[in-house]
């Protein structure tokens, strides 16, 4: 079992919807990551939080705003996303963003369809 | 800026035999290295890291790598292969000094032949 829970598993959205995708880990960790994965390809990073404070953006497009209301909770809002937009998006958490000898721990990822 | 080479795409193994993934890192210092495998429609789960010290790495479900500094490499092992390993393998480094997530390779897909 994951200690890393993603939800929802599946979600199929139209271009002018608005979701929301979430995260939970109760592992006391406090640096928390979103990855998006296309089909047959490694994660891609697309965001890190440490200590509810956003760190890094990777240059996501604004249709995709995080937001980490707590330490144990990382949300993904989604906003007019585009058909490529759709993929595997993966959380993660650590210990700490600068411990990078502990391992990010995965979710099983919430698989988003854009119609 | 760290990267990692995994030099094959699939790979073809019969169960029961043994099995070598390739991986090759770029990174100016010893890096954290880190093999997960991927089983299809889940998330990533670790196999196991290295870091420093004992250059051969013990994992879970068998698996083990050797950190070879002079090849830059970090190559995952297993001496007997099960129809369950049948998955996406990635390594994956990450910097001292933290602050970014992880680099991956691109993946080995790893196929078992009954």
């Amino acid at each position: 079992d994951t200690e890393v829970t993603q939800t929802p598993k599946h979600l199929v959205m139209g271009m002018t919807n608005k979701k929301s995708l979430k995260c939970e880990q109760h592992m006391g960790h406090r640096a928390m990551y979103w990855y998006k994965q296309k089909a047959k390809k490694p994660p891609e990073l697309m965001f890190v939080y440490s200590y509810e404070k956003l760190s890094i953006n990777e240059s996501v497009p604004s249709r995709f705003s995080p937001e980490c209301p707590n330490s144990s909770l990382l949300n993904l809002h989604l906003h007019a996303l585009q058909p490529e937009d759709s993929a595997l998006y993966l959380c993660a958490s650590s210990q700490e963003v600068s411990r990078g000898d502990q391992p990010q721990h995965f979710g099983d990822g919430t698989r988003l369809s854009i119609l | 800026a760290q990267s990692v080479t995994q030099p094959d795409i699939h790979i073809t193994v019969s169960e029961g035999a043994s099995l070598e993934l390739r991986c090759n890192y770029s990174y100016g210092a010893t890096p954290y290295l880190f093999w997960y495998v991927q089983s299809p429609g889940q998330g990533l789960q670790l196999l196991l890291k290295y870091f420093s010290g004992d250059t051969l790495v013990q994992g879970i479900k068998g698996f083990e790598a050797e950190f070879k500094r002079s090849q830059s490499s970090f190559n995952l092992r297993k001496p007997s292969v099960h129809w369950s390993d049948a998955a996406e393998y990635f390594c994956a480094v990450g910097a001292r000094g933290g602050a970014d997530g992880l680099t991956f390779g691109k993946g080995t897909h790893l196929i078992i032949q009954p």
